[in-house]
């Protein structure tokens, strides 16, 4: 069983570009949760998507990003117009349907650089 | 929403010596407490977790205690080696809504 991938591992965007940032979950999984590491800092939550649905994006900033779990295929976290303050490692987490409160999994990440 | 405040920031210790990082949470509604550890350039790695109906779980070096009275957690590793150090994260996850919040992190370093 495949642990969550993300990918890119790496990106390298000038100011101005867009970001797109892919998530797998693990299989069997069907809750994706995204979150921002800037350096030297701690994980910030970002978003909570089920398939097809945005469940929380309190964590997400109202402008340039936005994030989708579709039917098939992976997560995407979207980045439009990046900033250098955009800078930061992205790793999204997974778990399985809910039955009391799961533990989350987490993918390598992406770091993201903007130029 | 759920606040988590985790401290020392930082933690340096003797090799063989024990640690204890400690976090609060202000969500009453949360019920599960992960700790997970980062390695330099590493994804987070879950190490123990603990639910709110139990107070305290143990796995080798390895404890976490759970005051729900007093919305506090600890994490207390003995024994420290040095490929203990890394930066540890506690975390809360309301029953509400099963978002996870992490506290800023401890920087543990284990010195041989």
């Amino acid at each position: 069983n495949a642990g969550v991938m993300q990918n890119p591992r790496h990106l390298v965007r000038r100011r101005g570009q867009e970001a797109r940032l892919r998530c797998s979950p693990m299989k069997g999984h069907s809750h994706v949760y995204w979150y921002r590491q800037l350096p030297e800092e701690g994980l910030k939550f970002m978003v909570y998507l089920q398939k097809e649905n945005i469940i929380d994006e309190s964590g997400m900033p109202k402008e340039r990003f936005s994030a989708e779990f579709p039917k098939e295929g992976p997560s995407i976290l979207r980045i439009q117009q990046v900033v250098r303050g955009d800078s930061a490692a992205y790793f999204c987490a997974s778990s399985p349907p809910l039955r009391l409160v799961n533990e989350q999994f987490f993918g390598p990440g992406t770091r993201l650089t903007v130029l | 929403g759920e606040n988590v405040e985790q401290h020392p920031s930082t933690l340096s210790v003797q090799e063989g010596d024990s640690a204890v990082i400690k976090c609060t949470y202000s969500d009453s509604a949360s019920n599960y407490f992960p700790w997970y550890k980062q390695e330099l350039g590493k994804r987070p790695q879950l190490i123990i977790d603990i639910r709110s109906n139990v107070g305290e779980k143990k796995d080798q070096r390895i404890a976490v205690t759970l005051n729900k009275t007093a919305k506090h957690f600890s994490l207390h590793i003995t024994e420290t080696q040095p490929e203990d150090s890394a930066v540890y994260f506690c975390a809360a996850v309301s029953s509400n809504n099963n978002d996870m919040r992490f506290g800023a992190g401890t920087r543990l370093t284990v010195k041989p």
